[in-house]
């Protein structure tokens, strides 16, 4: 099983519409979530970072963390074609980031 | 302004030959760290320091080399021993004292010839 997994994808959605990501994780005595955007050919760029059970918005974006469930989500809402990219979630363990594979998201006009 | 700087952007290199990646950052972290990304897969660890003049291996640490001798700095060589060495290298920092967030530089891009 691996450490932190994703969807693949890639997910489309409309503009306008919610974009969901998920992600799960393995190791229970993760405490530190975070998100990376990262468009093509470019460096990640965190976006979002959780560290309690529950919801935190930053504008259109909104990160959930379920640590019993041992997964974190990622929503964007009113999605744009400028959210179009990678989406990498990372679990702190022992001051080490690991990392999903990403999710590509689309977001079509 | 504060943030990471990597070069060169883009890398050349012949098989057999070592080369050395730069990554400097005035964000006053104690921690660094080297990345590898493969097209359509996620960030794989290959080094870390978390103070000056120390430094671990990640998991994939074989064939490459580090050094931690300034705070600001941390160089990634690429030995001839890394049989499949293109790539995208990727350098990022954090304060040691906090909780974890890394931020990136800009990334070199490696192809051996």
């Amino acid at each position: 099983q691996k450490e932190v997994e994703q969807n693949s994808g890639p997910l489309s959605v409309p503009e306008g519409a919610i974009a969901s990501l998920n992600c799960t994780y393995s190791d229970r005595v993760s405490q530190s979530f975070f998100w990376y955007r990262q468009y093509s050919g470019k460096s990640p760029e965190l976006i979002m970072s959780i560290y309690s059970n529950g919801d935190k918005e930053d504008g259109r974006f909104t990160a959930q963390l379920n640590k019993a469930s041992q997964y974190v989500s990622l929503l964007i809402r009113d999605s744009q074609p400028s959210d179009s990219a990678t989406y990498l979630c990372a679990v702190n363990q022992g001051g080490k980031l690991i990392f999903g594979q990403g999710t590509e998201l689309s977001v079509k006009p | 302004d504060g943030g990471i700087t990597q070069s060169p952007k883009y890398l050349f290199r012949k098989e057999g030959q070592n080369v050395t990646l730069s990554c400097e950052q005035n964000l006053n972290h104690d921690a660094m760290y080297w990345y590898r990304q493969d097209p359509g897969q996620g960030l794989r660890l290959i080094y870390y320091s978390q103070i000056v003049n120390d430094f671990q291996k990640g998991d994939i640490a074989e064939g490459y080399s580090v050094s931690r001798e300034k705070k600001e700095s941390f160089p990634l060589t690429v030995t001839s021993a890394q049989k499949n060495p293109t790539a995208f290298y990727l350098c990022a920092s954090s304060s040691l004292a906090g909780v974890g967030e890394q931020f990136f530089g800009p990334g070199t891009r490696l192809t051996v010839l």
